[in-house]
């Protein structure tokens, strides 16, 4: 399966800005995915992450609030915009390799204060 | 609409004793199902998968997981508990078309000396 690099590991962030965390993949990836979690609970998933087009959102998710770009097939990026404290979350990305191997990052641990 | 369940929030076990994560699922079609484990701020490791072929699936660190049809379900298994696998289990089940997760609510394992 591809490895992935996601940065940054972590981040302490006041209200009202924005973070923008990376995802870079080893190999090419068919398709990427952006999931969170939030404290205590399972993993969501955010949007998938479209090559070259917009990112196709789930239901609850907006592209105003996490807009995601994805330029290549192995680089991506969440931005969490104008943040609030209930943004606090781990969010994760994941990737579709050759062979259809599935591989997750290692996660960003977001605190909004 | 797929979806997995993890009935239990929790479960303890001793050193050395047997243990069992449950999980159920419900799908259209063929299931793939999934079981990671989250360790402390470490983000999400693949454990073992069903795609086909035998119901009993071997898997990382010694687990195995049982593919029971007429049950709907996908237990994780261990003959003998470590404290080292006291984590976060979660069971997932993939669509086969879009490849997206569907994520339980997680198990927590707490393995005792």
């Amino acid at each position: 399966s591809a490895v992935i690099s996601q940065k940054p590991s972590r981040d302490i962030c006041q209200r009202g800005t924005s973070l923008t965390i990376q995802c870079q993949v080893d190999s090419q990836v068919t398709m990427m995915f952006w999931y969170r979690q939030q404290p205590g609970q399972s993993l969501t998933l955010i949007a998938t992450a479209n090559q070259g087009s917009e990112a196709t959102y789930e239901s609850g998710f907006v592209i105003d609030k996490f807009p995601i770009s994805r330029p290549n097939l192995t680089f991506s990026t969440l931005t969490v915009s104008n943040m609030s404290p209930e943004d606090s979350s781990i969010y994760l990305c994941s990737g579709v390799g050759r062979n259809y191997g599935y591989t997750f990052g290692s996660g960003t641990r977001l605190t909004v204060v | 609409a797929q979806s997995v369940a993890q009935p239990e929030d929790q479960v303890n076990v001793a050193e050395g004793n047997p243990l069992t994560v449950k999980c159920t699922y419900s799908v259209s079609g063929n299931p793939y199902l999934f079981w990671y484990v989250q360790y402390p701020n470490r983000g999400l490791q693949f454990l073992l998968k069903y795609i086909t072929g035998d119901n009993l699936v071997k898997g990382s660190y010694g687990f195995e997981a049982e593919f029971n049809k007429s049950q709907t379900s996908f237990h994780l298994k261990k003959p003998s508990a470590l404290v080292s696998d006291s984590a976060l289990y979660f069971c997932a089940v993939r669509d086969s078309g879009t490849y997206k997760y569907i994520f339980g609510t997680g198990t927590r394992l707490k393995v005792l000396a």
